[in-house]
This record gives C-alpha cells, structure tokens and sequence, in this order.
C-alpha cells in the first residue's frame, strides 16, 4: 500500500493551523498512524489509529480519516511543531510510511 | 524507559553482508513485537522487517524480501538484522524499534540507530 503525503512542504507561522493529507493507494480502513521527526531525533508517535493521540501528546494534535483519505491537523502551531511530519499504515504488510510532510517557519 | 542500542553498522562492498545487533535494557523484550526501520541521508522512513515475540512470524518489506533476514535471542534481550546481497540503496541509518505494548504494529521506542554504507 502506497502512502501519499501533501503537500511536501507546509510554510506557516506560529499560532496558525496546520493541515497535512496522507492518501493511501487502498483502503486501510482506520489502521493509520502518524509521527513526528526533528532533526537529530527519532520519530515520536503522535496519532494511532487515525484519531487517538498517543500518551503525552498535546491536545493541538488532532487526526481524522477512514479508508485512502487521512488528516493529521494541529491546531495552533508551537515553535516546537516545526518538523517533518510522517504516517504509516498497518491495514496490511508490509508496513509502509509515506514520504513526509515538513512544517517550516514562514 | 527501555533502551535500545544497536550494533554492527559499518562500511561494506555491493553484495557484501553485514549483521545488525539490537540489545534492549528493558524487562519486556520478551513479549515485545519488533521491527527494523531505516532511514537513508535526507530521506524519509522505510519500514523494513517484522518479527513477532516468540519469533516464529516475520515480514519484509518487498525490497529486502530473500536478501535480509530478522531473528531474535529473548534469552539475551536481542534482535538481529542479518543483511546479504547488499546494494548502493541500502544504504541508511538502521532503527531497531519496539512496537507499541499490547497493540498494533505502531512504532513506539527507537534506538539511535547504525549506520551502514555500501560503496566499493
């Protein structure tokens, strides 16, 4: 299953809302994870399942989605949002992750 | 928290071999799902394998499928990557993560990761 993320760059500023699409080739019914990369560091598990925020995840993180079509939004970009964004899917092996969203400071 | 510390990354020629090593500090390695995920200069995440606690179910992605091959030691708390047939595109930082407990093949703790090369 393909993982198409958009767009590939998201330029904002701090305190505006963040929209980041994850498109899968098929359905993965609700199977659908996302995650966040600074630079240096590993991924953090922010969303699983498409909607529950894993622990310590802040309220701003939101996803939503169902079958191809997937949304991770934060709502009110903190400095420390600014990162490359991914989701993966576990509706059927292989696993796969798409190709990343990165959150720049506008 | 549990550690993960993986091993074995190094420089290596095209269809030359390499073993990863992942020993994991934590109490739970036993009855933890682990995976490989890697990471090539600049690029974005690739899942690579799967192996479940006991050890008798694994999966691959289709790119390494015959070439890579995962196994695990719960005696001695580690995961292994044994890679042969290796190619300039496996070249990457290799993760070995702990899947989220109890759940679903979601990527919960990650190693810092070793780095392997291939270029002659």
């Amino acid at each position: 299953i393909v993982l198409t993320q958009s767009p590939g760059t998201l330029s904002l500023s701090p305190g505006e809302r963040a929209t980041l699409s994850c498109r899968a080739s098929q359905s993965v019914s609700s199977y659908l994870a996302w995650y966040q990369q600074k630079p240096g560091q590993t991924p953090r598990l922010l969303i699983y399942d498409a909607s529950n925020r894993a622990t310590g995840i802040p309220a701003r993180f939101s996803g939503s989605g169902s079958g191809t079509d997937f949304t991770l939004t934060i709502s009110s970009l903190e400095p420390e949002d600014f990162a490359v964004y991914y989701c993966q899917q576990r509706g059927a092996w292989p696993l796969t992750f798409g190709g990343g969203t990165r959150v720049e400071i506008k | 928290e549990a550690q993960l510390v993986e091993f074995g990354g190094g420089l290596v020629q095209p269809g030359g071999s390499l073993r990863l090593s992942c020993e994991d500090s934590g109490f739970t390695f036993g009855s933890s799902s682990m995976n490989w995920v890697r990471q090539a200069p600049g690029k974005g995440l690739e899942w690579v394998s799967y192996i479940n606690p006991g050890g008798s179910v694994t999966y691959y992605a289709d790119f390494v499928k015959g070439r890579f091959t995962i196994s695990r030691d719960n005696a001695k708390n580690s995961l292994y990557l044994q890679m042969s047939s290796l190619r300039a595109e496996d070249t990457a930082v290799y993760y070995c993560v702990r899947e989220v407990p109890r759940c679903c093949h979601y990527m919960d703790v990650w190693g810092k990761g070793t780095t392997v090369t291939v270029s002659s």
